[in-house]
């Protein structure tokens, strides 16, 4: 699941700093949100979802806030670590679909 | 944990040939979604199926194209006759319920498929 992409944004933090990756969505109509992390040679890992109710939702060491007037959704993540290493992928769903819509992804690389 | 798993994880085939790339699903679940990845591009949808039908496809997902569930545990993609364009990871996915999308929690590892 290699998502190698010259043109990935890249985000580099150093260990124990927070990171902020963000994703702008095009579909006002979509209601559900999902942030994704894609290690190397792997697919997609679900992270945290949020739907259009809402506008924050916690996990463990992540937070993902969701602004519908701006159509812009972020994943924040605290005292990144190594692991985090990845790309990152927010993915939109709308109504009764099944599908989902991934936007283009960011790379995140934590330095030591 | 339960995971999706997928094979060949990697496949080389010629142009012009049918490929048939396998999933096995997460034992409960009733849903299962075909996704691929060109390099360095987004994850897209190809196609949904539940109840041995499909339940909703993309632009991608033409008549080169068909799924199955030849039985209880495996979900297949054909490919009829491949395209270089066709070249891509393809992820299985599955979930107990459709809830429209929400919560797809299960990815397969994905299967990398080179057309010659």
């Amino acid at each position: 699941g290699e998502s190698v992409g010259l043109h990935l944004p890249t985000l580099s933090v150093q260990e124990g700093d927070n990171s902020i990756i963000n994703c702008a969505y095009s579909n006002s109509a979509s209601d559900y949100f999902i942030w994704y992390k894609q290690e190397s040679g792997k697919g997609p890992q679900f992270i945290i979802d949020i739907r259009s109710n809402m506008d924050k939702r916690q996990g463990q060491r992540v937070t993902v806030l969701l602004n519908k007037t701006v159509k812009h959704l972020s994943l924040q993540i605290a005292a990144t670590q190594p692991g985090d290493s990845a790309v990152y992928f927010c993915a939109e769903n709308t109504g009764t679909a099944s599908k989902l819509t991934f936007g283009t992804g960011t790379r995140l690389q934590v330095t030591l | 944990e339960p995971e999706v798993t997928q094979t060949p994880s990697h496949q080389v085939t010629q142009m012009g040939q049918e490929v048939i790339l396998r999933c096995v699903p997460i034992s409960n679940h009733l849903y299962f979604y075909w996704y691929r990845q060109i390099l360095g591009q987004k994850v897209e949808f190809l196609v949904s199926f539940y109840n041995n039908e499909i339940s909703e496809k993309s632009e991608i997902f033409d008549d080169q194209f068909s799924v199955e569930r030849p039985d209880g545990s495996n979900f297949t993609l054909k490919i009829r006759s491949t395209k270089l364009e066709d070249s891509a990871m393809y992820f299985c996915a599955s979930s107990e319920a459709q809830s429209m999308g929400r919560g797809l929690k299960f990815f397969g590892p994905g299967t990398r498929l080179t057309v010659l």
